[in-house]
């Protein structure tokens, strides 16, 4: 089974309000990882968080992480239209050489 | 610019036929990657490089096959033992612990 799993599996809200996602994972980290996929597209890295970090800020990102739950948040504020979007979590084990693991994703849908 | 090109972006593939996935990269990464996506699913690891002439098999990488022989280069092909090669196919190269995709592959069996 994947490492990640998002929750929710999709939001809709409207614009100007605060977008928050959840990623849990099962096996210790070295870090974790956000990335933002518009449809068709490639994914594009938002922010990386390390396993000794408990929150970062990158613009309207906001990301925890909580490891003795084993789980994530990314919180977008005063959300756009243009934020609408898949956004993926995506981790790298603690042990030895690890590629990255992505969850199924959840999509957002910003409303004018 | 910089960045990561694969080609072709749609293809159509017949039944029992081999098809070539590029991926080039302009970034000097050493690492590069393959990976399949399916509708509403994540990303899964078919193959993966640390470093020329060298390639690792994924969670999925039965019916595929790659080469590396050039670091800037990394094609994959879908081979006619993949059963169910309809997909969405990302390359991406990786520096550190940060992962650039491309724009991605459609392969549709028809």
């Amino acid at each position: 089974s994947q490492q990640g799993e998002e929750d929710p599996q999709a939001l809709s809200i409207q614009e100007g309000e605060n977008a928050t996602m959840n990623c849990s994972y099962k096996t210790s980290i070295n870090n974790l990882q956000w990335y933002r996929q518009n449809s068709g597209r490639g994914l594009v890295h938002l922010i990386l968080i390390r396993s000794n970090e408990r929150e970062k800020h990158s613009g309207r990102l906001r990301v925890t992480l909580d490891t003795s739950k084993k789980s994530s948040s990314l919180l977008i504020t005063a959300s756009r239209a243009a934020d609408t979007a898949s956004y993926f979590c995506a981790t790298v084990l603690s042990i030895g050489y690890s590629t990255l693991t992505f969850g199924k994703g959840t999509m957002l849908l910003v409303s004018p | 610019d910089g960045g990561i090109t694969q080609s072709p972006k749609y293809l159509f593939r017949k039944e029992g036929q081999n098809v070539t996935l590029s991926c080039e990269q302009n970034l000097n990464h050493d690492a590069m990657y393959w990976y399949r996506q399916d509708p509403g699913q994540g990303l899964r690891l078919i193959y993966y490089s640390q470093i020329v002439n060298d390639f690792q098999k994924g969670d999925i990488a039965e019916g595929y096959s790659v080469s590396r022989e050039k670091k800037e280069s990394f094609p994959l092909t879908v081979t006619s033992a993949q059963k169910n090669p309809t997909a969405f196919y990302l390359c991406a190269s990786s520096e550190g612990n940060t992962i650039y995709f491309g724009e991605g592959s459609w392969l549709t069996v028809v």
